[in-house]
């Protein structure tokens, strides 16, 4: 079974510096993995995707995001954070199973970014 | 072109009475998902729904809990009876029916709020 970990559920960070958001997750088959962000009583914005080819994916905002395969890791980072960055970010895994599609998401890591 | 719209916002329902939760697609999208999110967790699938048919339903509570995807208008999500334990954001994504792991769009989700 597919499942996603976010490490932190809280983070702090002042800013302008630079943030590292973590996301493990365990599948047995091909992963498509995805970070979304969500603004106080907003719906859920995509900033990235991995679906196959370079390991590094850039986002919106600025952020970016490095498949680990070894390591099972999807983290998310940032070089340096605005306050307009304070959110919730939530990592996606894709899960497709008897011609079903759906999205397996971590709890969340709110982020906190002060002045 | 308008993202996932769904109504309303903000759903207050005592227990006992139905609630019925709206979501119109991105256009061209067929494809309608629908995740609920509890307090402090994070967003759980329940339905995938494409035009007239359920293709998964496998996160659906087996009681009280329906949802259609007409072929004309949005896909409907409803509630009988409902408890105090139903509150949550109910937030609905839509996607191309292009294949595997087109991306999900969310709407703002619809809040709701059992007395």
């Amino acid at each position: 079974a597919q499942s996603v970990t976010q490490l932190d559920s809280q983070v702090p960070v002042f800013e302008e510096a630079p943030v590292e958001l973590r996301c493990n997750y365990s599948s047995s088959v091909s992963v498509y993995l995805f970070w979304y962000v969500q603004y106080p009583n907003q719906g859920l914005q995509l900033l990235l995707k991995y679906l196959s080819g370079s390991t590094l994916v850039k986002g919106i905002n600025g952020f970016e995001a490095e498949f680990n395969k070894s390591q099972t890791s999807f983290h998310l980072r940032k070089p340096s954070v605005h306050i307009s960055d304070t959110a919730e970010y939530f990592c996606a895994v894709s899960l497709l199973q008897g011609g079903s599609e759906k999205l397996v998401f971590g709890k969340g890591t709110k982020l906190t970014v002060n002045p | 072109n308008a993202g996932v719209m769904q109504n309303p916002r903000h759903l207050v329902r005592r227990r006992g009475q139905e609630a019925r939760l709206r979501c119109s697609p991105m256009k061209g999208h067929s494809h309608v998902y629908w995740y609920r999110q509890l307090p402090e967790e994070g967003l759980k699938f329940m339905v995938y729904l494409q035009k007239e048919n359920i293709i998964d339903e496998s996160g659906m509570p087996k009681e009280r809990f329906s949802a259609e995807f007409p072929k004309e208008g949005p896909s409907i999500l409803r509630i009988q009876q409902v408890v105090r334990g139903d509150s949550a954001a109910y937030f609905c994504a839509s996607s191309t029916p292009a294949g595997w792991q087109e991306t999900q769009y969310f709407g703002p989700g619809t809040r709701l709020l059992v007395l």
